[in-house]
C-alpha cells in the first residue's frame, strides 16, 4: 500500500512552546490530508481536513488558532501546535488520500507529543 | 457526527481460535473500513467493504456488512499471538471523511 510518513515520531517540549509535525505522502499525490488526535486507549478523533492549496476545515471544538494546519503541496501537510500545554499531550496521526487511492486513507505512523 | 460503536471493547482468546468483532453505525455510508493498530503505533488498513457489498475476504480476515442493520463484523480465523492489537472500524460518507468506532482491543494468548 501507499506510504505516509510523519516526523517527528516523538517530541517532548516545554509548556508554551510550539511544535510542528510533518506528514508526507511518499509515493502518491495526496489531494486531501486528515489530522487525527488519539488519547490513550481511545479511538481517533478527526481534528481537521486539509485539501492541497486550501484552508483546512476544522471539526467542531478544535481551535484553529491553536492547531495550525498547512497543506502547501501534494505531498506535505504540517500541523503546528502553538503554545502547547500539558493537555495537548496526545498521539497525533495524519492520513492521506488522493485521486488514485480509491477512497482509502493511508495513515502515518503517528507522532507522540508530550508537553511538560 | 455519526459514531461507530464496536463490540466487544476488549476480547481475549487463545491462539488458534477465531475472533469476531462487531461494529454498528448510525447513518448511511459509502463504505466501511477496518483498521488495525498496534500499541502506540499508526493504523494499518485491513479491508474496505463498499455499501453494495455484503461480504469480503482477505487472507484470514472475513468482513460482512449489513446495511439494513447498519452493522459490520470482522472475523479473524485461526488467530495468532501477532494478531494482538486494537481493531477499529471506520465509516466513510459522501464527503470521504472517516468516522471511527471506539475500537476493540484483541489479545491473543499463545
Amino acid at each position: 500500500g501507499a506510504v505516509v510518513s510523519q516526523h517527528p515520531s516523538r517530541v517532548i517540549c516545554k509548556s508554551g512552546t510550539s511544535v510542528k509535525i510533518e506528514c508526507r505522502s511518499l509515493d502518491f499525490q495526496a489531494t486531501t490530508m486528515f489530522w487525527y488526535r488519539q488519547f490513550p486507549k481511545k479511538s481517533l478523533m478527526l481534528m481537521a481536513t486539509s485539501n492541497e492549496g486550501s484552508k483546512a476545515t476544522y471539526e467542531q471544538g478544535v481551535e484553529k488558532d491553536k492547531f495550525l494546519i498547512n497543506h502547501a503541496s501534494l505531498t506535505l501537510s504540517t500541523l503546528t501546535v502553538t503554545s502547547a500545554h500539558p493537555e495537548d499531550s496526545s498521539f497525533y496521526i495524519c492520513s492521506a488520500t488522493g485521486l488514485l487511492a480509491g477512497g482509502t486513507q493511508y495513515f502515518g505512523p503517528g507522532t507522540r507529543l508530550l508537553v511538560l | 457526527s455519526q459514531q461507530g460503536e464496536e463490540d466487544p471493547q476488549a476480547l481475549s482468546i487463545q491462539e488458534g481460535e477465531n475472533a469476531t468483532m462487531n461494529c454498528s453505525y448510525k447513518t448511511s455510508i459509502n463504505n466501511l473500513q477496518w483498521y488495525r493498530q498496534n500499541s502506540g503505533r499508526g493504523l494499518v488498513h485491513l479491508i474496505l467493504i463498499r455499501s453494495n457489498e455484503r461480504e469480503k475476504h482477505s487472507g484470514r480476515l472475513r468482513v460482512t456488512l449489513d446495511t439494513s442493520k447498519k452493522s459490520s463484523s470482522l472475523l479473524i480465523t485461526a488467530s495468532r499471538a501477532a494478531d494482538t492489537a486494537s481493531y477499529f472500524c471506520a465509516t466513510t460518507n459522501a464527503g470521504n471523511m472517516l468516522t471511527f468506532g471506539g475500537g476493540t482491543r484483541l489479545m491473543v494468548k499463545p
